[in-house]
């Protein structure tokens, strides 16, 4: 079965430092894995997606994910944060058929001018 | 511009209503979603859709049925046996192997 594990519910950087926001997940396959980001009250924004391509995905924003396939990660990360980044920021798992997905709990990012 | 529109931004139920939560999308995607969001518990899954007429229950579908008459439109009805409806609900449509797209939500308030 899959699932994702975001190890962090809640991570509070100064603005102009770097972000990491983990995700550790299962699967019994190659998974495709997804970054997405929620403002307060909106839906939620893709911000990058692995599909067994390169293991360093850009994303918006300046942000980008490494897979590990040895660490089952799917670490988020920008080396300077933005006031602008403070959202809660949720990572995805596909299902092996491409059509249903599974959420991690989300992290809350707080910026701290 | 494609996307999901969902409607309203804000609904308020009456104890003993029915009430039915929008969703279109005119991206053209065979697939649709239903999602309930609660603090500190992420996405869960309330019912979904891979084709018109047919859909099938996700982790939550106790309280809530669905109707998928036309690919555009899969509208959530958030029915009195639901006894916990406060919540926000995302709605969600995707192609296979590709992200989904989501809408901006329905914030469901008892009254």
């Amino acid at each position: 079965a899959q699932s994702v594990t975001q190890l962090d519910s809640h991570v509070s950087v100064s603005e102009g430092t770097p972000v990491l926001l983990r995700c550790n997940y299962s699967s019994s396959y190659s998974p495709s894995l997804f970054w997405y980001v929620q403002h307060p009250n909106k839906g939620l924004q893709l911000l990058l997606k692995y599909t067994s391509a390169a293991t360093l995905v850009k994303g918006i924003n300046g942000f980008e994910a490494e897979f590990k396939k040895s660490e089952t990660s799917f670490h988020l990360t920008k080396p300077s944060a933005h006031m602008s980044d403070a959202a809660e920021y949720f990572c995805v798992v596909s299902s092996i058929t491409g059509n249903q997905f599974y959420f991690g709990t989300g992290t809350s990012l707080t910026v701290i001018p | 511009d494609g996307g999901i529109t969902q409607s309203p931004k804000y609904l308020f139920r009456k104890e003993g209503q029915n009430v039915t939560l929008s969703c279109e999308q005119n991206l053209n995607h065979d697939a649709m979603y239903w999602y309930r969001q609660d603090p500190g518990q992420g996405l869960r899954l309330i019912y979904y859709s891979q084709i018109v007429n047919d859909f099938q229950k996700g982790d939550i579908a106790e309280g809530y049925s669905v109707s998928r008459e036309k690919k555009e439109s899969f509208p959530l009805t958030v029915t009195s046996a639901q006894k916990n409806p406060t919540a926000f609900y995302l709605c969600a449509s995707s192609v296979s192997n590709q992200p989904q797209h989501f809408g901006d939500g329905t914030r469901l308030s008892i009254l």
